[in-house]
């Protein structure tokens, strides 16, 4: 079945520094959802991409829907303390419009301050 | 405050028992999607319903179920509980099929 794939899995960084996400599948998929997890807590939606090739922000962040449409990135610049937490990709595919979304399995951000 | 209202927060309960889990949707939001978070699986797709019906199954056992109501709330049952059905269930709701989901916060569930 469609699988996504998340690298890193986990990464430590100093505070100021961007970090770089990504995401990938073999299958196509027709949104790029990126949510972000802090403990105890609920994904939190951070940027939604529903066209192949655009590119969103959000504040500090930004987010590519890769052309192929198998592939999707996350940039977070100027990272501050509070960006810790896991982040998740997610995607709906292209089968049918009722497609479930399904996740990938996070990659774990550690902010050194 | 995501606006979706899981209850309980924090289910503890023994090998053999039956649960039920509530969502409250956030307003306008008709799709309700449940999710399973264990430490080894990540964010399992278990079954969405879109204003009262089942739109969509994932990988929901047999021994769970769950349901759709008129005023849109949604309740997922769990029965003969084992102990690796110990997970964070996470409930979220859409407009639409289209958009991203909002989470609630959550129910821990512990089986002992």
């Amino acid at each position: 079945g469609q699988q996504l794939n998340q690298s890193p899995q986990s990464m430590f960084i100093q505070e100021g520094e961007d970090v770089s996400m990504n995401c990938t599948s073999s299958s196509i998929f027709n949104t790029w959802l990126w949510y972000k997890q802090d403990p105890g807590e609920g994904p939190v939606l951070l940027i939604a991409l529903y066209k192949a090739g655009e590119l969103t922000s959000n504040g500090r962040l930004t987010a590519q829907f890769g052309i192929t449409r198998k592939d999707s990135f996350l940039n977070i610049s100027a990272s501050i303390p509070s960006d810790v937490g896991i982040y998740f990709c997610a995607g709906r595919g292209a089968e049918t419009s009722y497609d479930k979304v399904i996740f990938g399995p996070g990659t774990s951000l550690s902010v050194i301050p | 405050d995501s606006g979706v209202t899981q209850t309980p927060k924090h289910l503890i309960t023994a090998t053999g028992q039956r649960v039920t889990l509530r969502c409250s949707p956030r307003s306008g939001d008709l799709s309700v999607y449940w999710y399973q978070q264990s430490l080894d699986q990540g964010l399992q797709f278990l079954i969405q319903y879109y204003n009262g019906e089942e739109r969509a199954k994932g990988n929901i056992l047999e021994r769970f179920s769950a349901q759709q109501f008129p005023d849109l709330h949604s309740e997922l049952n769990l029965s003969s509980l084992e102990l690796g059905d110990s997970a964070l269930y996470f409930c979220a709701s859409s407009v639409a099929d289209n958009y991203g989901y909002t989470f609630g916060s959550g129910t821990r569930l512990t089986v002992v």
